[in-house]
């Protein structure tokens, strides 16, 4: 079955960097893109950026351009998503998902990891 | 860019009943490119509808979906306890890929 499973939650200092992994099983990894979303505490969901996994071609929200890098590793099938200069209201749970490839799916994302918590604070 | 609205931000619904979330976009957009999710607390999100219309693998034939152009509905009938979430739309788009809507909870009555 398919699966993406996200790395474990962390707390960051104002400036620092983090990376949260996600790593897919149960599909062929370099056929679907990659998409992360975040959601802040008791807000809405907010897209960051995407990342199709068999060429390598990225987009990223402008709200996070600049300060957000998306890349995978096609060998351990797993996605990346580092997020640089980090402020407290990056307090956030971050989440990944994968993009379907069939027909309309295509515009949707059909699998999401679990989350990870990423805490912001001084 | 075009915004996503959804509409009520709170439908209190009793089970059994019938409730109808409202997603409009600013920019008229291809109804392939909406979306529906479901959130639980502490959950990820859930692909509930896709193309509009679609139902995603799993989904209970009482969630369909509707609407084209501007309008989009998501409609809920005979409401079961474990269909009480938070629920979103989202489009489509060259960039942003992916836009959502600020999202529709389902209370209880």
């Amino acid at each position: 079955q398919v699966q993406l499973v996200q790395s474990g939650a962390e707390v960051k200092r104002p400036g620092a960097s983090v990376k949260v992994s996600c790593k897919a099983s149960g599909y062929i990894f370099t056929s679907h893109g990659i998409t992360w979303v975040r959601q802040a505490p008791g807000q809405g969901l907010e897209w960051m950026g995407w990342i199709s996994v068999f060429s390598g071609d990225t987009n990223y929200s402008q709200k996070f351009q600049g300060r957000v890098t998306v890349t995978t590793d096609a060998s351990t099938a797993t996605a990346y998503m580092e997020l640089r200069s980090l402020k407290p209201d990056d307090t956030a749970v971050y989440y990944c998902a994968r993009q379907g490839i069939s027909g309309f799916s295509y515009f949707a994302l059909d699998y999401w990891g679990q989350g990870t918590l990423v805490t912001v604070s001084s | 860019e075009s915004v996503l609205t959804q509409s009520p931000g709170t439908l209190s619904l009793s089970p059994g009943e019938r409730g109808t979330l409202s997603c409009r976009a600013s920019q008229s957009v291809s109804s392939s490119f909406i979306a529906w999710y479901q959130q639980k607390p502490g959950q990820a999100p859930r692909l509930l509808i896709y193309g509009a219309s679609n139902r995603a693998t799993g989904i209970p034939d009482r969630f369909s979906g509707s609407g084209s152009e501007t309008e989009f509905n998501l409609t809920i009938n005979r409401l079961e306890p474990e269909d009480y979430a938070v629920y979103y739309c989202q489009q489509y788009g060259t960039s942003p890929r992916f836009t959502f809507g600020p999202g529709t909870k389902v209370d209880v009555k």
